[in-house]
């Protein structure tokens, strides 16, 4: 049964940058698949912030691009996701999840999410 | 504004059939890439619910469909019961944005 779960630090000040880690149990993450971020801001839907394929390939949602940094730690079985200059917008739950193949297909697992607050 | 455009609300009583709409353009739905529809339940994290426009994750009831047609997609919810009352998304794969979906739609069983 494969699992993911968020962890990060919670509270971040503006400017700074959010650092989050998504675990992967029940299955290797170097063996294969798309891996994803999507956060979700207070009652609002969910926004698309970048995939990352097991060889390492990126690839970041436009809007965030500039700010955004996705990479995977085979050895522990996880992927990370940096959003750098952060602001109260960036405030929002983040789940990370894997498409179930190719990159046009849907995400069939999801972690539980990390809420992630900016402020000072 | 969401690049997948759902209505922010729909209702029924239980029993009743409901439909979901997500419009997209030709950059996304229309261009042929599949669409994906995720049930989010209060508090929980979005659950798979059709994948490829039309098919059913294993334990999704059959009372779950989904469609697509030109530049838009439906989901279809048959024999309404409360355990549905949710939020539900569209997703898909748009050629300049990738991965996109609507804004999200709250369905009520009355």
């Amino acid at each position: 049964q494969v699992q993911l779960q968020e962890s990060g630090p919670g509270l971040v000040k503006p400017s700074e940058t959010l650092s989050l880690t998504c675990a992967v149990s029940g299955f290797a993450l170097s063996r294969s698949y798309y891996w994803g971020w999507i956060r979700q801001p207070p009652g609002k839907g969910l926004e698309w912030i970048g995939t990352i394929h097991h060889s390492g390939t990126t690839f970041y949602n436009p809007s965030l691009k500039s700010r955004v940094t996705m990479s995977v730690d085979a050895s522990k079985n996880q992927f990370s996701l940096n959003l750098s200059s952060v602001t109260a917008a960036d405030t929002a739950l983040y789940y990370c999840a894997r498409l179930s193949g190719s990159d046009y297909s849907g995400f069939n697992y999801w972690g539980q999410g990390t809420l992630a607050s900016v402020s000072s | 504004q969401s690049v997948l455009t759902q209505p922010p609300s729909v209702s029924g009583a239980p029993g009743q059939r409901v439909t979901i709409s997500c419009t997209g353009s030709s950059s996304n739905i229309g261009a042929g890439y599949d669409v994906h529809w995720y049930q989010q339940l209060p508090g929980t994290a979005p659950k798979l619910l059709i994948y490829a426009n039309n098919n059913r994750p294993s334990g999704v009831p059959d009372r779950f469909s989904g469609s697509r047609s030109g530049t838009s997609a439906s989901l279809a919810i048959t024999g309404l019961q409360a355990e549905d009352e949710a939020d539900y998304y569209c997703q898909s794969y748009d050629s300049s944005l990738r991965q996109v979906f609507g804004g999200g739609t709250k369905l009520t069983v009355l």
